[in-house]
């Protein structure tokens, strides 16, 4: 099976950086995805890490450490818009139809 | 872009009911996924599929069925609907190449009285 923690909860300022850490445990780790959630909306997809190392889109960032069993999103100059739920996902190599273990999700508010 | 749909944002559903949750996807997928959401718990896989009239279970396919006929739909069929099935389901779909990422719809949040 699979084991995946994050943070239930973090507050952060407008203009801050928040970082998102995520732990898992798996047989067969083939990659780790972030998506983001607005209350009352669906998961839209925000970055994916197979390999180690750090994958920059604009102001979000992921990292990946595949020895450690960790993943972090790193979100900068934060907006009010930013507000939302974070959910990290693995893929398991051994898992039929390429399905995704999703984490509980860290629920970031972004305060003026 | 990707847009898979669902059927209702809201239902209301009795007691002993049985409901069913359709979703259409747009982009020739292969792969088709049911959750549902809840408080504290995270997104749940239900039951999936990788291919017309596959279907595999998820993490907690108890008290739900899934029919796939025609690649773009997936229905969700709650047998007898019951209230501690009352919940936010998500439908998502996903190549079987590249990164495999999961494209999410709308969403139907069930409410079971």
């Amino acid at each position: 099976g699979q084991n995946i923690d994050q943070p239930t909860e973090m507050t952060a300022t407008e203009g801050a950086i928040v970082q998102i850490n995520c732990t898992y445990q798996t047989s067969g780790f083939n990659g780790l995805f972030w998506y983001q959630q607005h209350a009352g909306e669906a998961p839209t997809f925000l970055s994916y890490n197979v390999l180690d190392g750090l994958e920059e889109k604009g102001r979000f960032s992921s990292f990946l450490s595949r020895s450690k069993g960790y993943s972090y999103l790193l979100l900068k100059e934060l907006q009010m818009k930013d507000s939302a739920s974070y959910l990290c996902a693995v893929r398991d190599l051994k898992a039929a139809g390429n399905k995704l273990t999703f984490g509980g999700g860290t629920r970031v508010l972004v305060k003026p | 872009d990707v847009k898979v749909t669902q059927s209702s944002r809201y239902l209301v559903k009795r007691t002993g009911e049985k409901v069913f949750l359709e979703c259409v996807q747009d982009m020739d997928h292969e792969n088709m996924f049911w959750y549902r959401q809840d408080p504290g718990l995270g997104l749940r896989l239900i039951y999936f599929s990788y291919d017309v009239k596959m279907k595999e279970k998820g993490d907690i396919p108890e008290g739900y069925s899934v029919s796939r006929e025609k690649k773009e739909r997936f229905s969700l069929i709650l047998e007898s609907a019951s209230t501690n099935q009352t919940s936010m389901y998500l439908c998502a779909s996903s190549e079987n190449r590249g990164t495999y990422e999961q494209y999410f719809g709308p969403g139907t949040r069930l409410t079971v009285t």
